[in-house]
């Protein structure tokens, strides 16, 4: 069965610093990797997504950035954090976009300060 | 474009009914429920497909009007682990890389 990582679970970081977040999925090949952010109380923004290894593409330009080093981790980076980007942070996989089901990893809830 | 959902929010009691809607200004080629509960990732309830195929996993329902690109989700005889928000996603034809999630519905579910 297939199962999807991120880590860590949880981050307090002050503003200006850096950021890495790390995504990992087994029991597939080839998925298609997707970042999205919750903010508090809000819906899911789609950040960066991912068809291949070292393929990303940008939803909202922003101070982040998104890599694909293997085929099956996805990571979200940033060189100077900023107090907007506190949120949750989730990862998700599919097979096929458009007709299979995208599932979700726990998350990482972000606090910048 | 991100999908439109209402209502933004209902209040039932255990039993009840409700209907979640979602629509589109783009032709779709799926929309997919989720149900979030609070302080945990999105959890897959159902997708439909342009077609008419329609795969879930729970005993809720929806419908998926493919000339309007409109879906509804209905719960029916609420209990009260129906509590949580709802969402949306739809792919869209001239994107079908990308689920682009609606805002989201929250339901409480009273005894």
């Amino acid at each position: 069965s297939q199962t999807i990582h991120q880590w860590p679970a949880t981050l307090v970081q002050p503003v200006g610093s850096p950021l890495s977040l790390e995504c990992t999925v087994e029991g597939t090949s080839n998925p298609n990797l997707y970042w999205y952010r919750q903010a508090a109380g809000r819906g899911l923004q789609l950040l960066f997504y991912s068809v291949g290894i070292g393929q990303i593409s940008s939803e909202v330009p922003q101070n982040l950035s998104a890599s694909r080093p293997q085929d099956r981790q996805f990571i979200l980076s940033s060189k100077k954090l900023l107090l907007s980007d506190s949120g949750f942070y989730l990862c998700a996989w599919v097979r096929v976009t458009s007709t299979d089901t995208q599932y979700f990893g726990p998350g990482t809830r972000l606090t910048v300060l | 474009q991100q999908p439109v959902q209402s209502p933004q929010a209902v209040i039932l009691r255990e039993g009840e009914d409700a209907v979640i809607n979602c629509s589109s200004s783009k032709a779709l080629y799926s929309v997919h429920w989720y149900r979030q509960k609070h302080g945990e990732a999105p959890v897959f309830l159902m997708i439909l497909l342009k077609g008419g195929e329609q795969k879930g996993h729970e005993k809720i329902s929806a419908s998926f009007n493919e000339k309007k690109q409109q879906s509804s989700l209905y719960l029916t005889a609420s209990q009260l682990s129906y509590s949580g928000t709802y969402f949306c996603g739809t792919v869209s034809m001239d994107s079908s890389y990308k689920l682009i999630f609606g805002s989201g519905t929250r339901l409480l579910v009273r005894p």
